[in-house]
């Protein structure tokens, strides 16, 4: 099946820096993709879509100067951290739309960030 | 807006019983229904997907749902659970009219197994 890989799977960095998580659909090419973020226990929340191309759009709330996200191509979208802050540490969840069937989302593996 | 409620944060069985997960969804349009698992610190797996035609929609290990419109409900439903099918479990909505894109999702049941 279509794979959605996400890179690092765990990350600690120090606050104040700032952390890029990848995220690459594998076999399929991906017109949108999708950051979601879940704390622990709790379910995910939209951070944002991301159009390839084009400016992500973000969800009431989130900030999009601190959480800047890219998607240069239709296999790649990717989630900075900017200025990262012990309360931003979180599982970190990308999801993509397959182009040639736009109701199935597929969903990485989560990369688990850590600030300290 | 859309909404989904999972009814039991927690549900336990036995192996080989029934499971059923209850979810129950709010659209103001025809919604496009799923069902996901997901293991300690990984992703998300898609079981089922509901979007159009038969309501009752089979998935991949052995789970099924079906959608009642009549009563805003996607119940999940396996009829002998495995040990390995301890994980969680999200419901989630989206709308057909934006072709699928932003899933809203459930607050999630944990499922535990028991021997």
């Amino acid at each position: 099946g279509a794979v959605v890989s996400q890179h690092p799977s765990r990350v600690i960095c120090k606050s104040g820096t700032s952390v890029k998580i990848e995220c690459r659909s594998l076999d399929f090419q991906a017109t949108t993709m999708f950051w979601y973020r879940q704390f622990p226990k709790q379910s995910l929340m939209l951070m944002a879509t991301s159009n390839e191309g084009s400016k992500a759009t973000y969800e009431q709330g989130v900030e999009k100067d601190k959480f800047l996200i890219n998607h240069a191509s239709l296999t790649l979208s990717t989630l900075t951290v900017t200025s990262a802050h012990p309360e931003d540490s979180s599982f970190y969840i990308c999801s993509a739309r397959d182009f040639q069937d736009r109701h199935t989302i597929y969903f990485g593996e989560g990369s688990w960030l850590t600030v300290v | 807006a859309q909404s989904v409620t999972q009814l039991g944060s927690h549900v336990s069985v036995s192996e080989g019983a029934l499971v059923l997960l209850r979810c129950n969804y709010s659209s103001s349009v025809p919604p496009y229904l799923f069902w996901y698992v997901q293991y300690p610190n990984q992703g998300l797996q898609l079981l089922l997907k509901y979007t159009t035609g038969a309501t009752l929609v089979k998935g991949i290990n052995g789970f099924e749902a079906e959608f009642k419109k009549s009563e805003t409900s996607f119940h999940l439903t396996k009829p002998s659970a495995h040990m390995s099918d301890a994980a969680e479990y999200f419901c989630a909505v989206s709308d057909q009219e934006t072709s699928g894109s932003r899933l809203t999702f459930g607050e999630g049941t944990q499922l535990t197994v028991n021997p």
